[in-house]
């Protein structure tokens, strides 16, 4: 079955410094993978995907990742942390086997410190 | 376009007691889906539907029952709620391209 991980429960940066969510994947077949993120009392909201192409991808807010399929990783990166992207950050991965399913990462609690 | 929307916001309900909650999306996606937040687990998919009139179970489908009678809206019920449902629940819909979008989520808490 396919799965995500995310190892870290929580990751906290100061502002301006450059900021890192890992996540490692488990896929039978080419993987579709997403970054998304939640902030508080909301629903998810879509960050950016990769599916195929270049393997640094480009998505919302000034975020990126990089596919990484040796180390079948996924890790979502931006540059320079801002206080506003302190949010709740969740890596999924698209099920191979059909109907579109994903499944989900546990989720990373980002803090950004002013 | 309001995007995918969720009734109600909140509910309270005394165990077995029994309700449904509506997911209305104006995209004309064909699929959506049904998911719990619980802390630490992440999103769980209950049930889900690959188009109107179709539904299916999920990861965690017990204790609850879906239908897909017209294409924009999802019902999601609980016959005979119990303390272990209580929990944030999310509707999504998928777009064309793989992404799915999100209601805001109905928080339900079984005393």
């Amino acid at each position: 079955a396919q799965s995500v991980a995310q190892p870290e429960d929580q990751v906290n940066v100061a502002e301006g410094n450059p900021l890192t969510v890992k996540c490692t994947y488990s896929v039978s077949g080419n993987p579709y993978l997403f970054w998304y993120v939640q902030y508080p009392n909301r629903g998810l909201q879509f960050l950016l995907k990769y599916i195929t192409g270049d393997n640094l991808v480009k998505g919302s807010y000034g975020f990126e990742a990089e596919f990484n399929k040796s180390q079948t990783s996924f890790h979502l990166k931006k540059p320079s942390a801002l206080v506003s992207d302190s949010a709740l950050y969740f890596c999924a991965v698209r099920d191979t086997q059909g109907n579109n399913r994903l499944a989900f990462g546990k989720g990373n609690q980002v803090v950004v410190i002013p | 376009n309001a995007g995918v929307t969720q009734t109600p916001k909140f509910r309270v309900l005394k165990t077995g007691q029994s309700m449904t909650l509506l997911c209305a999306q104006d995209m004309n996606h064909e699929y959506m889906y049904w998911y719990r937040q619980d802390p630490g687990m992440g999103l769980r998919l209950i049930h889900y539907s690959v188009g109107e009139g179709t539904t299916a179970k999920g990861e965690v489908p017990d204790g609850y029952n879906v239908s897909r009678l017209k294409k924009q809206n999802f019902l999601l019920g609980l016959e005979s709620a119990a303390p272990s449902q209580t929990s944030v629940y999310f509707c999504a819909s998928l777009s064309p391209t793989y992404e799915q979008y999100f209601g805001p989520g109905t928080r339900l808490t079984v005393t």
